[in-house]
């Protein structure tokens, strides 16, 4: 039951280079979209997100695109540091029905000097 | 910053053991979860707890868990009788859910179990 997808496993770019992160789901329920970086044995570290009211969020270099038609979200990092080298899960939550998150497999970000 | 700890960082088990994974989460939150990830897979959710009880859990959460908020800040899980599948990392998150709507969960640095 894989309800929220992230279809690259990995993805290589180059420093200073934007990076673009997919993620599909398939539950209309979901309302609240979250991206987690994570590095090996450490826990998952909140990076942004983005309500299903908006398409479009932004901290920093981060900004979460939501197209809710397309059940399609997508994270953009620019520009790319090598320090951005992480796991990126992309999370999805019904808020009315007590928030779990559901977890795509996450993409590797390899950002290279 | 507050964050969510977890004890012990490692726990080491023979099958049929039961183990306690402990929680601290941050203090003023409300909601409480337990997530795993067993090695090379996805996070996946296990449980959520609110109001001093489950208000959810999944397909994995079977007879051998429990949840418990023994005092004002401390949230365990325990697996009565572990077996080899249940060797994983187990994250806690908590929340406490904003006026806005926001509703980021933030996450412990895991316990890695591991059962032989």
């Amino acid at each position: 039951d894989q309800q929220v997808k992230q279809n690259s496993p990995s993805l290589s770019v180059q420093e200073g280079r934007i990076s673009i992160l997919n993620c599909d789901y398939t539950n209309s329920m979901f309302d609240y979209f979250l991206w987690y970086k994570k590095y090996p044995a450490e826990g998952p570290t909140f990076l942004i997100s983005i309500s299903s009211i908006k398409d479009k969020n932004e901290d920093g270099r981060f900004t979460v695109f939501l197209n809710k038609s397309a059940k399609h979200l997508s994270l953009h990092i620019v520009p790319s540091q090598p320090g951005d080298s992480a796991v990126y899960f992309c999370a999805a939550s019904a808020r009315n029905q007590g928030g779990k998150l559901i977890f795509g497999q996450g993409t590797e970000l390899s950002v290279k000097p | 910053e507050p964050e969510v700890t977890q004890t012990p960082s490692h726990q080491v088990t023979q099958m049929g053991q039961e183990v306690i994974l402990r929680c601290v989460p941050i203090s003023n939150h409300l909601y409480f979860y337990w997530y795993r990830q067993i090695l090379g897979q996805k996070v996946e959710f296990l449980v959520s707890f609110y109001n001093n009880e489950i208000s959810e859990k999944s397909e994995i959460f079977d007879d051998q868990f429990s949840v418990e908020r023994p005092d004002g800040s401390n949230f365990t899980l325990k697996i009565r009788s572990t077996k080899l599948e249940d060797s994983a990392m187990y994250f806690c998150a908590s929340i406490r859910p904003q006026g806005t709507g926001a509703y980021e969960q933030y996450f412990g640095p895991g316990t890695r179990l591991t059962v032989t």
